[in-house]
């Protein structure tokens, strides 16, 4: 395995119901970030996580609540979601909070829908 | 306004002409610029990175830096349909990137 992997590539789910998200990156990165893009809207950054500490959230409703066990591992736990959640969850990884040249890896994203 | 404007587009270009991209920012403080392509059901991958006022080759992609006027652009010589596309602008903020919503573009045979 190579680059950013994120599992699965496609979630319907309950309003009721209770998933997670599971990004992993093999690239030896420092950061990670899990953004959500919707139709027609820019990439919206959710979390960010530094050597597994979280360093930012963006005002995320806490129905979303991510999980940093390692560098390598990120998640994204989702409970009573709302149809306007659907959307493509993208998670990505830099070397550090300060990229450079390489910017960020993407994973191939979740498209998750609420129903 | 918005950290990153891009026009949505579509913008259509016809195979071999130059396509044109732009992306606007509001913090005068920002330093370094990504381009991303993102095909469709795709994650985004980068194409493109600056820092420098001026112009940037690499093969057939041109990125364009004007801090002064605070924007930046990315052409494509040569277009080919494989560079039909959505092309996501993106502005290096502390401890994030911040983007645009993208130009889809769309190159006719």
């Amino acid at each position: 395995e190579t680059g950013v992997t994120q599992t699965p590539r496609h979630l319907v789910m309950g309003m009721t119901n209770k998933k997670s998200l599971k990004c992993e990156q093999h690239l030896g990165h420092n950061a990670m970030y899990w953004y959500k893009q919707s139709a027609k809207k820019p990439l919206e950054l959710m979390f960010v996580y530094s050597l597994e500490e979280r360093v930012e959230n963006n005002s995320v409703p806490s129905r979303f609540s991510p999980e940093c066990p390692n560098s390598s591992h990120l998640f994204l736990h989702l409970h009573t979601l709302q149809p306007e959640d659907s959307a493509l969850y993208l998670c990505a990884s830099s070397q550090d909070l300060d990229p450079t040249g390489y910017g960020y890896t993407f994973g191939s994203g979740t498209r998750l829908t609420v129903v | 306004q918005k950290e990153v404007e891009q026009n949505s587009g579509p913008l259509s270009v016809p195979e071999g002409a130059i396509a044109s991209l732009n992306c606007t920012y509001s913090d005068r403080g920002s330093q370094s610029f990504f381009w991303y392509r993102q095909y469709s059901g795709k994650s985004p991958e980068l194409i493109m990175f600056i820092y420098s006022n001026g112009d940037k080759e690499d093969g057939r992609f041109t990125a364009q830096l004007n801090k002064a006027s605070q924007y930046v652009s990315l052409l494509i010589r040569d277009s080919q349909p494989s560079d039909s596309a959505t092309y996501l602008c993106a502005v290096k903020r502390p401890q994030k990137l911040v983007f645009g919503q993208g130009t889809r573009l769309t190159i006719n045979p």
